[in-house]
Parts: C-alpha cells; sequence; structure tokens
C-alpha cells in the first residue's frame, strides 16, 4: 500500500557514470516533484511536474533530466555524476489546490565515490 | 525570493511543551507548512496555515501572522518519539515547497 516509491533505495556509483532514479505514486495526485537533501539536511526543491508537464526547474545543472511518463511516475536520470552528487533525494506527489499536503517517498541515497 | 529562519537545535524534556519559531521573508505568500523528519526517513505533513490564528491537531498546534512573517509549531506532552527534526516551509506558486534549514529537537527523558 506504499503511497510513493522510490527505487532504488541505496544507490553507490563512480564519478563520471550516469544513473537513474525511479518514482512512483499511487494516490491519484497531478503533480509531483523531486527534492535533493544535502549532508547538511537541507531540503530544495528541484523539479516540480503538474500533470505530466514541467512547471519547477530551480537552478539545476542540465545533467539532472526528469522524465514523466505518465501523472503517477516521475523518474531523474542524472549523467556524468559528481562526487557533489552524493546526497538523498525525495521524491513527492500532491493534489491540486493549495495546502495541498505533500507525501514524500523513503528517498535514495546516492553516493557517488 | 524566500528566506526562512529556524533554530538549530533545541532540547526539552519528556512531558514538557516546546514551541518552535519560524520567521521568514517572501515576496508571495501561499500558505506555510510545518513537517516533521526522524533520522534516515522522509518528511511527513504535521500541518498547514495560511490565514493567521492557531491551528490545532491533537498534541501539535501551528500558529501564523502573517504581518510579523512569523509562525510556531507547539509540542505539548512531549514523547521521546517527537525527537526530530522540524522544517519549517513555505508554498510557492508552484506548490513547490522552500525548507528552512530544520530544528533538531531533542526530548529528554
Amino acid at each position: 500500500d506504499t503511497a510513493v516509491s522510490q527505487t532504488p533505495k541505496y544507490l553507490v556509483t563512480q564519478m563520471g557514470n550516469d544513473k537513474s532514479i525511479k518514482c512512483e505514486q499511487n494516490l491519484g495526485h497531478d503533480t509531483m516533484y523531486w527534492y535533493k537533501q544535502d549532508s547538511k539536511k537541507f531540503l530544495k526543491i528541484m523539479f516540480s511536474y503538474n500533470n505530466k508537464e514541467l512547471i519547477i526547474n530551480e537552478t539545476v545543472p542540465n545533467r539532472f533530466s526528469p522524465k514523466s511518463p505518465d501523472k503517477a511516475h516521475l523518474n531523474l536520470h542524472i549523467n556524468s555524476l559528481e562526487l557533489g552528487d552524493s546526497a538523498v533525494y525525495f521524491c513527492a506527489s500532491s493534489l491540486g489546490g493549495p495546502g495541498g499536503e505533500q507525501f514524500f517517498g523513503p528517498g535514495t541515497r546516492l553516493t557517488v565515490l | 525570493g524566500q528566506n526562512i529562519d529556524q533554530p538549530t537545535e533545541m532540547t526539552a524534556t519528556e512531558g514538557a511543551i516546546v514551541q518552535i519559531n519560524c520567521t521568514y521573508q517572501t515576496s508571495g505568500f501561499n500558505g506555510l507548512f510545518w513537517y516533521q523528519q526522524h533520522a534516515g526517513e522522509a518528511p511527513t505533513f504535521l500541518s498547514y496555515n495560511v490565514l493567521d490564528g492557531l491551528e490545532e491537531k491533537g498534541r501539535f498546534s501551528s500558529f501564523l501572522s502573517r504581518s510579523k512573517g512569523y509562525s510556531y509549531l507547539l509540542l505539548k506532552e512531549l514523547q521521546m518519539k517527537d525527537s526530530a527534526s522540524y522544517l519549517c516551509a513555505l508554498s510557492g506558486s508552484a506548490r513547490q515547497l522552500t525548507f528552512g534549514s530544520g530544528t533538531q529537537l531533542t526530548v529528554l527523558p
């Protein structure tokens, strides 16, 4: 009955590699997000998709490319990984309208060696 | 832009009451959220305020003053399991959240 799921939970990889993180929500929400939480625990928005359309793209290197094949999925592909990409990446979703509670996935801990 | 300030750490005793403050500056206000995050886990929703005043939910209450750019989260009858990071967040025009750096609360026996 997982509401927002992410795979993988842990990802350890070498600098320069390309990797993907998958996110799925079964809540019927229309908006999905990617957040990055760094080593100092600061949680920052990266992308937001509403009905499969990109609506927020914060100052994120273009090595990061989100893809939303349908409203229930938002994947994150990262090219040419760098040491500074090491962080926990959280996917979240919400339903339209202000005050909509965002439900977060369990997070993907990415470690770049 | 948006700027959010909250204390880095707080300590309180089991059974006590603790108030976690959050001050903010924003060019457009769309609501203020409080989230709880236990170590190694995802943030979970606690409360949402868009109008001035107090919202109460069991042991947790949240207050908002838009004119002062100020909110607080009040936790009553503290329990050990309340030890966590508490995140104040502003909602943007596209419903994305801008988080403060979080307040790490430690509840002592």
